[in-house]
């Protein structure tokens, strides 16, 4: 089945930590993008590529890092510089990132929790 | 920047009833699209609907449609006929010549039988 994948469904970090969440996607994509989603909040773009060793910065990426090595992957690293990492963290993809109109779709999440 | 604002944290509505979520926009721009997903309890993102801006016919899918109102910067989702699957939290979302989704904080709908 075509689809987005996410692990682990549930990660716990300690102080000092860096930890990554995986993502990876065999619908042939170009574009992949991380968002955030705290309680109350709608979802806030943390980084996003949109081709192969290219990725940009979003609303919220102070203290993370990505890499895009893969076309089919996109992990994403919360490092220790993250002093608020507890959140639940949505991958998604699209065909492209050239048209607004292109559908972006998501996977399952990872829950991310400090211990 | 564009800002998206859902003014209705929770809803409720009786089971084969209409309900409407309610959602407003900020921008300049002339050309973008506008879109609400549905996340139920298992938190996994779906595509509900998506009106483009540039057109003036209202998008409809099965029983979502939306009431798209351009100049009053407007993008209200009508769901008829609830059915209990439709308990979730829905989020409006923008996406402009900027290519990021810019999401409001979400809707959060109780269907009661």
């Amino acid at each position: 089945d075509g689809g987005i994948t996410q692990s682990p469904k549930y990660l716990f970090r300690k102080e000092g930590q860096n930890v990554t969440l995986s993502c990876e996607q065999n619908l042939n994509h170009d574009a992949m993008y991380w968002y955030r989603q705290d309680p109350g909040q709608g979802l806030r773009l943390i980084y996003y590529s949109q081709i192969v060793n290219d990725f940009q910065k979003g609303d919220i990426a102070e203290g993370y890092s990505v890499s895009r090595e893969k076309k089919e992957s996109f992990p994403l690293t919360v490092t220790s510089a993250q002093k608020n990492p507890t959140a639940f963290y949505l991958c998604a993809s699209s065909r492209t990132s050239g048209r607004a109109g292109e559908t972006q779709y998501f996977g399952p999440g990872t829950r991310l929790l400090v211990l | 920047a564009q800002t998206v604002t859902q003014s209705q944290p929770e809803m409720s509505v009786q089971e084969a009833e209409t309900v409407t979520l309610s959602c407003t926009y900020d921008t300049s721009e002339s050309d973008y699209y506008l879109f609400w997903y549905k996340q139920p309890p298992s938190r996994q993102m779906i595509l509900v609907i998506r009106q483009e801006a540039y057109k003036q016919q209202n998008a409809t899918e099965n029983r979502f449609s939306v009431n798209f109102q351009k100049a009053a910067k407007s993008f209200s989702l009508k769901i008829s006929d609830s059915q209990l699957g439709d308990a979730a939290m829905y989020f409006c979302a923008y996406r402009g010549s900027a290519r990021q989704l810019t999401f409001g904080s979400g809707t959060q709908l109780t269907v009661l039988p």
